[in-house]
C-alpha cells in the first residue's frame, strides 16, 4: 500500500526558511516523478513543483520560482521542498503527491499524502 | 497562462445524476484528470485521461472531454459523494500543472 507522509511544517516568520520532507513507502520510489501541491485555507489546489525520477527534470510554479527548491533522495525514498524567503501568501497545507510516470511531464497524481501545514506570519 | 473554469457549486438530489464541467481553451486536445476532496481529507484521483477510472472508484463516476469542455458525471448520486471536485491538466506551453478552481457538490 502506498504511503506518503509529509513533515516539517510549522509557524515561520516572513522572510525565513523552512524545509518540508515527504517519506514514501509501498512503491518503487525511483520509478516515479513526485510533486508538491498546496492548498491555502479554504481555497483550491495549486501545483507548486515537480521532479522527475532521476532529478533530471524539475519544474516550479511561477509563484515560487526562485524561492523554493525541490529535491529527492532515492536512497532514502524521500522528497524535499526547501522554502526560502517565505511570504504570508505561502501559508497553506502542502501535499506530497506521487506521479504515475517517471518523467513528470503531463503528470497526474495517483496518490497523495495527508499534508503538512505551513503558516507564514509575524 | 492556461485557465480552467469550474462552477463553484452544483447541487443534486440523491439518486440523480450530477454533471460537473471544466472549461478551457481547446481542452479537448488535452488529457483531463479529476480529483475528489472530502472535508479534512487529501484529494483522491477519481478519473484520469479524460474517462479512465482508477481501481476502487465506482462505475458511477465517468468522464468525457471534447471541444472546450470536460465533464465529470456522477450517476445515482449518494450522500457520500458530497465533496469538492477539481479538474487538472498539463499545460505544455508553460510546462505547468493547472487545476480548476474546484466545484462543491452538494447532495440535497
Amino acid at each position: 500500500e502506498v504511503h506518503l507522509v509529509e513533515s516539517g511544517g510549522g509557524l515561520v516568520q516572513p522572510g525565513r526558511s523552512l524545509r518540508l520532507s515527504c517519506a514514501a513507502s509501498g512503491f518503487t520510489f525511483d520509478d516515479y516523478a513526485m510533486h508538491w501541491v498546496r492548498q491555502a485555507p479554504g481555497k483550491g489546489l495549486e501545483w507548486v513543483s515537480g521532479i522527475s525520477w532521476n532529478s533530471g527534470r524539475i519544474g516550479y510554479a511561477d509563484s515560487v520560482k526562485g524561492r523554493f527548491i525541490i529535491s529527492r533522495d532515492n536512497a532514502k525514498n524521500s522528497l524535499y521542498l526547501q522554502m526560502n524567503s517565505l511570504r504570508p501568501e505561502d501559508t497553506a497545507l502542502y501535499y506530497c503527491a506521487k506521479d504515475n510516470t517517471p518523467e513528470g511531464g503531463a503528470p497526474l497524481f495517483d496518490y497523495w499524502g495527508q499534508g503538512t501545514l505551513v503558516t507564514v506570519s509575524s | 497562462s492556461y485557465v480552467l473554469t469550474q462552477p463553484p457549486s452544483v447541487s443534486v438530489a440523491p439518486g440523480k445524476t450530477a454533471r460537473i464541467t471544466c472549461g478551457g481553451n481547446n481542452i479537448g486536445i488535452k488529457s483531463v484528470h479529476w480529483y475528489q476532496q472530502k472535508p479534512g481529507q487529501a484529494p483522491v484521483l477519481v478519473i484520469y485521461y479524460d474517462s479512465d477510472r482508477p481501481s476502487g472508484i465506482p462505475e458511477r463516476f465517468s468522464g468525457s472531454n471534447s471541444g472546450n469542455t470536460a465533464t465529470l458525471t456522477i450517476s445515482r448520486v449518494e450522500a457520500g459523494d458530497e465533496a469538492d471536485y477539481y479538474c487538472q491538466v498539463w499545460h505544455s506551453s508553460s510546462d505547468h500543472v493547472v487545476f480548476g478552481g474546484g466545484t462543491k457538490l452538494t447532495v440535497l
